[in-house]
């Protein structure tokens, strides 16, 4: 699978590789994480959360990982296909607050 | 259970115009929060509303407001719309509104100032 460090704005995949999708997040006081995929024309559709007491989360297909002490979110796509293609943002929850801070953002291109 | 619905999908506005937004939860969700999304600053937040009352609120200037109203259905306001206004606003909903709650968002109206 392709996995990239530090946030890119994109990530081109073959159909059947995994893809790792980065995010940096800003507060060290966030204490909920999740991941949205974004099709064209559409809202951000949930895919996966994790809370800070946790370090990884599975879901179908998915897994989420979080490092607190660099600050790093990442979510994994095994075995992606082409209807994976969406634009993924990442996103943080303070505990005080139920505003959500959101990511860039990064555009998954996946050709068969 | 049917989505997060908001109306209308797409509207075009001319420069000091206003213009309302309307967004409908899911079916018992009391906590409506409205996000604005443009290609140059992403997803922002904008208020967030639960029970009639706005409880958190972003950094957007005054002439961005909304209510919400006893079955929850939520309405946002822009007064003297600027070009930069164009965006895709969004509407998300949760049971409750506590953190760590999932929020579901709708498709979003798309408003172009022009």
């Amino acid at each position: 699978g392709e996995s990239v460090g530090l946030h890119l704005p994109t990530l081109s995949v073959q159909e059947g590789d995994n893809s790792i999708i980065n995010c940096a997040y800003s507060n060290s006081a966030s204490d909920y994480f999740i991941w949205y995929k974004q099709e064209s024309g559409k809202g951000p559709q949930f895919i996966i959360d994790i809370r800070s007491n946790m370090d990884k989360r599975q879901g179908q297909r998915v897994t989420v990982l979080l490092n607190k002490t660099v600050k790093h979110l990442s979510l994994q796509i095994a075995a992606t296909q082409p209807g994976d293609s969406a634009v993924y943002f990442c996103a943080e929850s303070i505990q005080a607050g139920t505003a959500l801070i959101f990511g860039k953002g990064t555009t998954l291109s996946v050709s068969s | 259970k049917a989505g997060v619905t908001q109306t209308p999908r797409y509207l075009i506005k001319t420069r000091g115009q206003q213009v309302t937004l309307s967004c409908s939860p899911i079916s018992g969700h009391r906590s409506v929060s409205w996000y604005q999304q443009t290609p140059g600053q992403g997803l922002q937040f904008l208020f967030e509303y639960f029970s009639e009352t706005q409880r958190n609120k972003g950094n957007f200037p005054g002439r961005f407001s909304g209510r919400q109203f006893s079955n929850s259905r939520s309405e946002m306001n822009v007064s003297t719309l600027e070009l930069g206004d164009s965006a895709l606003y969004l509407c998300a909903s949760s049971l409750d509104g506590t953190p760590q709650e999932t929020q579901y968002f709708g498709p979003g109206t798309r408003l172009l100032v022009l």
